[in-house]
């Protein structure tokens, strides 16, 4: 069965810092990109970071950009993100999300269960 | 990156069609032809609905159909199901990946 299973989140306080991962199974995990897209609470889906196939390119949003790195190990098909200087604006529900393509064309057609990460003191 | 433009909400009745419209500019939906959209139920994660304007994954009925014109891209619901009630999410390709605001669809 295809999957990805992310864990790591939890409840930290602002500048805080947590690492999710994303495990995945089912397919061959180095060949895909894989985004991270995050939902605040009533809000819309947010791409936040995305990763190429092989690691060489990675994607950040501006809100993030500079607080947050993207990483993946494709010899233990897991992703990454870590986090650091939390703020309250980054509470949300955290997906990994397979991509169709080695690059992030959009098309995410498996996605995991979401971890919570709640910055609040 | 500014997300993409979609109406906060939209009804149908059971049977009905029902077009959801997601406006971005020529630097996303008008200049690339990855646009995806996504069912997504409270609490769950996002289903692929449509990929690359208008092709649809194994196992999404074809009841679900994608086009684009221009800068607008457009999901359109046919023959409406209340299992179709959700939020609905268009996506584009941009460099990056920037999505809709979200359509709230309601099957009357």
């Amino acid at each position: 069965e295809v999957q990805l299973l992310e864990s790591g989140g939890g409840l930290v306080q602002p500048g805080g810092s947590l690492r999710l991962s994303c495990a995945a199974s089912g397919f061959t995990f180095g060949s895909y990109a894989i985004n991270w897209v995050r939902q605040a609470p009533g809000k819309r889906l947010e791409c936040v970071s995305s990763i190429t196939s092989s690691g060489a390119s990675t994607y950040y949003a501006d809100s993030v950009r500079g607080r947050f790195t993207i990483s993946r190990d494709n010899s233990k098909n897991t992703l990454y993100l870590q986090m650091n200087s939390l703020r309250a604006e980054d509470t949300a529900v955290y997906y990994c999300a397979k991509d169709q393509r080695s690059w992030n064309s959009g098309g995410m057609d498996v996605w995991g269960q979401g971890t919570t990460v709640t910055v609040s003191s | 990156q500014s997300a993409l433009t979609q109406p906060r909400s939209v009804s149908g009745s059971p049977g009905q069609s029902v077009t959801i419209s997601c406006t971005g500019t020529s630097t996303d939906v008008g200049g690339y032809d990855y646009v995806s959209w996504y069912q997504q139920y409270p609490g769950k994660a996002p289903k692929l609905m449509i990929y690359d304007v208008n092709k649809r994954p194994s196992g999404v009925p074809d009841r679900f159909s994608g086009s684009k014109s221009g800068n607008m891209a457009s999901l359109t619901i046919s023959g409406l199901q209340a299992e179709d009630e959700a939020d609905y999410y268009c996506c584009s390709y941009a460099g990056n990946v920037v999505f809709g605001g979200g359509t709230n669809l309601t099957v009357l």
